[in-house]
């Protein structure tokens, strides 16, 4: 009984490193998302994946690039981190507007 | 645009005590409304949803919250707390459609012996 699994849950990256987020569900939904979660300021969406073979841009898109890899995988890559991407990561899937199944989260951490 | 607002940050009550988390949404039509848990460290978990229909909904872990129209508020109950529940809560609403879900800023639930 996964539901969503997140890779990795901590990570600490060098100012201009790049990474790729990892998220996959076994729920078989059709829509998946990554959210950053900041002290104070809630859950922003960055980007979102209504169904498989598209991706379109959430509240906080810029320096981030999404891949929907198939319909169970949904991954987020940093390019060139900057330390105003140190934040609380989370993907979600859903099937319809029936709420979301969140992961556990990864914590990243940018120097 | 649609919106939540949780105007409480932090509320503290004594184990066995009422709770109320408040929320309130701005959409011009019937919205759909969730309530989410999260523990530390964790993600969030549904606690229940609102769609339509009875106005007051149960969810898990002994938590219901009433929907009002007239006062634009879905607030969260539960008559008995314990300390398990110490967790943050988010009030949620995706009225635009399921990509646009929008998330309050979160209340956060400390419980005292």
């Amino acid at each position: 009984n996964a539901g969503v699994t997140q890779t990795p849950k901590f990570q600490v990256l060098k100012t201009g490193q790049s990474m790729t987020l990892q998220c996959a569900q076994d729920m078989n939904h059709n829509s998946m998302y990554w959210y950053r979660q900041d002290p104070g300021m809630g859950l922003r969406l960055i980007y979102y994946s209504a169904s498989e073979g598209t991706t379109d841009k959430g509240e906080v898109p810029n320096g981030y690039n999404v891949s929907r890899l198939n319909k169970r995988e949904f991954s987020l890559r940093l390019e060139s981190a900057a330390p105003s991407q140190t934040s609380v990561y989370f993907c979600a899937s859903s099937e319809g507007r029936l709420g979301y199944t969140f992961g556990s989260g990864t914590r990243l951490t940018v120097v | 645009a649609q919106s939540v607002t949780q105007p409480d940050i932090h509320i503290t009550v004594s184990e066995g005590a009422s709770l109320e988390l408040r929320c309130n949404y701005s959409y011009g039509a019937t919205p759909y409304l969730f309530w989410y848990v999260q523990s530390p460290g964790q993600g969030l978990q549904l606690l229940l949803k609102y769609f339509s229909g009875d106005t007051l909904v149960q969810g898990i872990k002994g938590f219901e919250a009433e929907f009002k129209r007239s006062q634009s508020s879905f607030n969260l109950r539960k008559p008995s707390v314990h300390w398990s529940d110490a967790a943050e809560y988010f009030c949620a609403t995706n009225s635009g459609g399921y990509q646009k879900v929008t998330f309050g800023t979160g209340t956060k639930l400390q419980v005292i012996p």
